[in-house]
């Protein structure tokens, strides 16, 4: 159980271009997903948290209208990245957590990796 | 701030036992997890402590000691399949989210 499905697995695009990644929980519902970046040999660093229903909170230093998140259902969580650069290459992972395993239970997607010529 | 800090890497032979250290400051403990990732995938649950202590799963045990903000994972009878990144995290209050230490790069060799 506690599968979470990301899709794309990879994905390149031209400068400029928007790409819309996509989460699903397949056999729970998830109230909160989480979005972390992660450069080569780096560690994970958390984007947002999605929230379903409401507005995605975002951390410090991630602009809000470039990231746009949408949680939409219990199951599905998006993230777009508008006009996108070189920069903006890097491996896009998803979370989710249960909502009734209290200790952990978190489960990441397989991840996107994205790659801006 | 938060911050959570591990050896950068560590190498060992293989059937060899290995312990990854991880020191963390941060605004809310809700306990330390581990996490293990292999080279482009995506990082899988191998441990969890919210008490202090040692946690036994199979060839994999965590330990805490919350009064010195601290952990590590011990890896044992080590095997080629284990290198990968391992990475500590701590889960805070409210939220839920999970803020990931730096990562330590685990080299098994023969």
């Amino acid at each position: 159980g506690a599968v979470v499905s990301q899709h794309p697995s990879w994905v390149i695009c031209k400068s400029g271009t928007s790409v819309k990644i996509e989460c699903r929980s397949l056999d729970f519902q998830a109230t909160t997903m989480f979005w972390y970046r992660q450069f080569p040999k780096q560690s994970l660093m958390l984007m947002a948290t999605s929230n379903e229903g409401s507005k995605a909170t975002y951390e410090q230093g991630v602009e809000k209208d470039k990231f746009l998140i949408n949680h939409a259902s219990l199951t599905l969580s998006t993230l777009t990245v508008t006009s996108a650069h070189p920069e903006d290459s890097s491996f896009y992972i998803c979370s989710a957590r249960r909502a009734s395993r209290a200790n952990y239970g978190y489960t990441f997607g397989s991840g996107t990796r994205l790659t801006i010529v | 701030g938060q911050s959570l800090e591990q050896p950068s890497e560590v190498t060992a032979v293989e059937g060899a036992i290995v312990q990854i250290n991880c020191t963390y400051q941060t605004s809310g403990f809700y306990g330390l997890s581990w996490y293990q990732q292999h080279d482009g995938g995506a990082p899988t649950f191998l441990s969890y402590n919210a008490l202090d202590g040692l946690e036994e799963t199979g060839r994999f045990s965590s330990f805490l000691s919350r009064s010195d903000s601290y952990g590590y994972l011990l890896l044992q009878e080590l095997q080629m399949k284990d290198s990968a990144s391992y990475f500590c995290a701590v889960r805070e209050g409210g939220g839920n989210k999970l803020t990931f230490g730096t990562g330590t790069q685990l080299k098994v060799e023969l």
